[in-house]
């Protein structure tokens, strides 16, 4: 079974405060997605990476792919109340067939 | 349409009825997927289709569940005999079908079985 674990379940911070969510598993990627997902919508795409050790930024958004390409992060600096709403990793084994998602981490920035 | 889109948006069901949700994909998108989420966790992959045809259905909780596309475009998911445990937003997404291709999804079909 190929399992993607995510942490934490859940955030709760002030606006302005930093933060770190994890995504990881025992297999390699072939690639890895974040999505964020707010309420009655479906999840929007931020970032795909697909090097080991790729770093890509998206604003105040840094994402990380672990050398190994088993695991990755995502690091929101400065967080602002919009950034609220449910981040979710996947992880794609098999080229294109399908994606297979982390349980997610709800958000909740606190003006 | 511009996105993928689903219809209903919201189903309210007796348990033991039959429902069928559909998804209208991106023009040109040859691969299509039907995952399920319930209320605040991730999602669970059902199926996926590339053109008409369906090489992964691994995801289906029953034989229960059932999914066709035709014509390489509109998909349809069926739950028959509805249970309370089916009640979940299920989400359509699609994409060009090549790895690394971004997945776009609709807004979803929130069901309720009551």
């Amino acid at each position: 079974t190929q399992l993607l674990e995510q942490s934490p379940q859940f955030l709760s911070i002030q606006e302005g405060e930093n933060l770190t969510v994890y995504c990881n598993s025992s297999s390699v990627f072939s690639s890895l997605q974040w999505y964020r997902q707010e309420p009655g919508e479906g999840p929007v795409l931020l970032v795909t990476v697909v090097t080991g050790g790729e770093v890509k930024k998206l604003k105040r958004l840094t994402f990380q792919f672990g050398d190994a390409r088993k695991d990755s992060s995502l690091h929101i600096t400065a967080a602002q109340p919009g950034d609220t709403g449910l981040y979710l990793c996947a992880g794609d084994w098999e080229y294109g067939n399908k994606l297979v998602f982390g349980a997610g981490t709800i958000l909740r920035v606190k003006s | 349409g511009a996105g993928v889109s689903q219809s209903p948006s919201n189903k309210v069901t007796e348990k033991g009825k039959d429902v069928e949700l559909r998804c209208d994909p991106i023009s040109g998108h040859t691969a299509l997927y039907w995952y399920r989420q319930s209320l605040g966790q991730g999602l669970e992959f059902l199926i996926y289709f590339q053109g008409n045809s369906a090489p992964d259905k691994s995801g289906l909780p029953s034989d229960r569940f059932s999914a066709e596309r035709t014509g390489g475009s509109v998909s349809t998911l069926t739950i028959q005999r509805t249970q309370q445990e089916d009640s979940a937003v299920y989400l359509c997404a699609s994409s060009l079908g090549n790895s690394g291709n971004t997945i776009y999804f609709g807004e979803g079909s929130w069901l309720t079985v009551v």
